[in-house]
């Protein structure tokens, strides 16, 4: 069916606000993944999650980022506490299994003003 | 630490030309290596992808040539079409391994008719 959508596309919030981006997988996919991308970081992981397992959250930059996979499927990735820095766009992948080839959605363009 | 270099940074090529983008990773662990295509506003798209026990995949106009020795990867995109223009990553993936894509920092290709 579709591929890995992502909302909302455009998010402009104030410094010091929380703000959460979602993310719905290609259906079937058991891996998902959020990257950030930054004009001068490039695209960085984030995040991972593969079925039931514990994520790996070593790409999380501080402790104001979470994220959270409800029933292997939908995830939302929770900025709190927003900074400038985090102006970015937040890309989130599925991929079928591990080491399987990853699906990227259009990201969610954040703004922190 | 910058595990993939890509270069160069900007490339102009004429129509009908080859244009080549060039990647060298440093983790001789790593086992599959992807380039993504993108588009402005849109999220990374799956171009074509290399194991490193291959030294050459090619897919229409895309090939990548791997050098396992040198730890070098290379896309060239052969008859170079102005709707190839976009910026093109390439990346580096460890599969067993923390499941995450290590991404070059980017190529923006111009073609010009």
């Amino acid at each position: 069916g579709a591929g890995v959508s992502q909302s909302p596309s455009n998010k402009v919030t104030e410094k010091g606000k929380d703000v959460e981006l979602r993310c719905d997988p290609i259906s079937g996919h058991t891996a998902l993944y959020w990257y950030r991308q930054s004009l001068g970081q490039g695209l960085e992981f984030l995040i991972y999650f593969q079925g039931n397992s514990a994520p790996d959250k070593s790409g999380l930059p501080s402790d104001r980022f979470s994220a959270e996979r409800t029933g292997g499927s939908v995830s939302t990735l929770t900025i709190q506490r927003t900074q400038q820095e985090d102006s970015a766009v937040y890309l989130c992948a599925s991929s079928l299994r591990r080491a399987s080839p990853q699906f990227f959605g259009p990201g969610t363009r954040l703004t922190v003003l | 630490q910058q595990q993939v270099k890509q270069s160069p940074q900007s490339l102009i090529v004429q129509k009908g030309g080859i244009s080549i983008i060039n990647c060298a990773y440093e983790n001789t662990a790593f086992d599959y290596f992807p380039w993504y295509q993108q588009f402005p506003g849109k999220g990374p798209a799956l171009l074509i992808a290399i194991r490193p026990d291959v030294s050459e995949k090619k897919e229409g106009r895309f090939t990548i040539s791997f050098n396992k020795s040198a730890k070098q990867f290379s896309l060239h995109i052969m008859d170079s079409q102005p709707g190839d223009s976009a910026t093109y990553f390439c990346a580096a993936f460890l599969i067993g391994g923390s499941e995450k894509l290590v991404f070059g920092k980017g190529t923006k290709l111009t073609v010009n008719p």
